[in-house]
């Protein structure tokens, strides 16, 4: 079956744009989380959908902010982009939450620049 | 506070001896326990994964140990080889279902 998807791969983006970064589930899981990965601070937490609801949140700023759609399908937008925002942006999905294991997108690289 | 803390950032090893990494965590309703290997430009792997109500689980060369009173968690490899060399997480459930990160290994095997 399909993996995690992320969409774009690859994004460069100007200080005070804003961009949306897009996750499509494996098919059947529920649970899409998003995370930040940048060299040094590991894997920081941004947030969690479960059937459409965000169930948790890390501590990041409102700048950053999410959805999940009724087919699972999830997007994360970050306004007001500074340069700190520069990471690997990383999906994962699973069947529930906090109880089962994640399976990993690919990441979208974001540069700003 | 929930806090996963892991050491070292760090490690080299020879091929063929066996490396531990360790991870503490802070939020006593913890109750499940994953490690993910992260090769240079992949995404993170599962790779073994541990439930508060097990102390240990094997499987082939790696091992995880869980020690739930003194809150911290292990990762054992043994045998070492070259493709071993990657950047391996802990991570631990918190009372919110929310799974958080230790900041990382980096994992060196040397020949």
């Amino acid at each position: 079956k399909a993996g995690v998807t992320q969409t774009p791969r690859y994004l460069i983006k100007t200080r005070g744009q804003q961009v949306t970064l897009s996750c499509s589930p494996i098919s059947g899981h529920r649970s899409v989380s998003w995370y930040q990965q940048t060299p040094g601070q590991g894997l920081q937490f941004l947030f969690e959908y479960f059937s459409e609801t965000q169930r948790n949140k890390g501590n990041f700023p409102g700048r950053f902010s999410g959805r999940q759609f009724s087919n699972s399908r999830s997007e994360m937008n970050v306004s007001t982009l500074e340069l700190g925002d520069s990471a690997l942006y990383l999906c994962a999905s699973s069947l529930a939450l906090g109880t089962g294991s994640y399976t990993f997108g690919s990441g979208t690289r974001l540069t700003v620049v | 506070g929930e806090n996963v803390e892991q050491h070292p950032s760090t490690l080299s090893v020879q091929e063929g001896d066996s490396a531990v990494i360790k991870c503490t965590y802070s939020d006593s309703a913890s109750n499940y326990f994953p490690w993910y290997k992260q090769e240079l430009g992949k995404r993170p792997q599962l790779i073994i994964d541990i439930r508060s109500n097990v102390g240990e689980k094997k499987d082939q060369r790696i091992a995880v140990t869980l020690n739930k009173t003194a809150k911290h968690f292990s990762l054992h490899i043994t045998e070492t080889q070259p493709e071993d060399s990657a950047v391996y997480f802990c991570a631990a459930s918190n009372r919110d279902d929310k799974i958080i990160f230790g900041k990382g290994t980096r994992l060196h095997i040397l020949p």
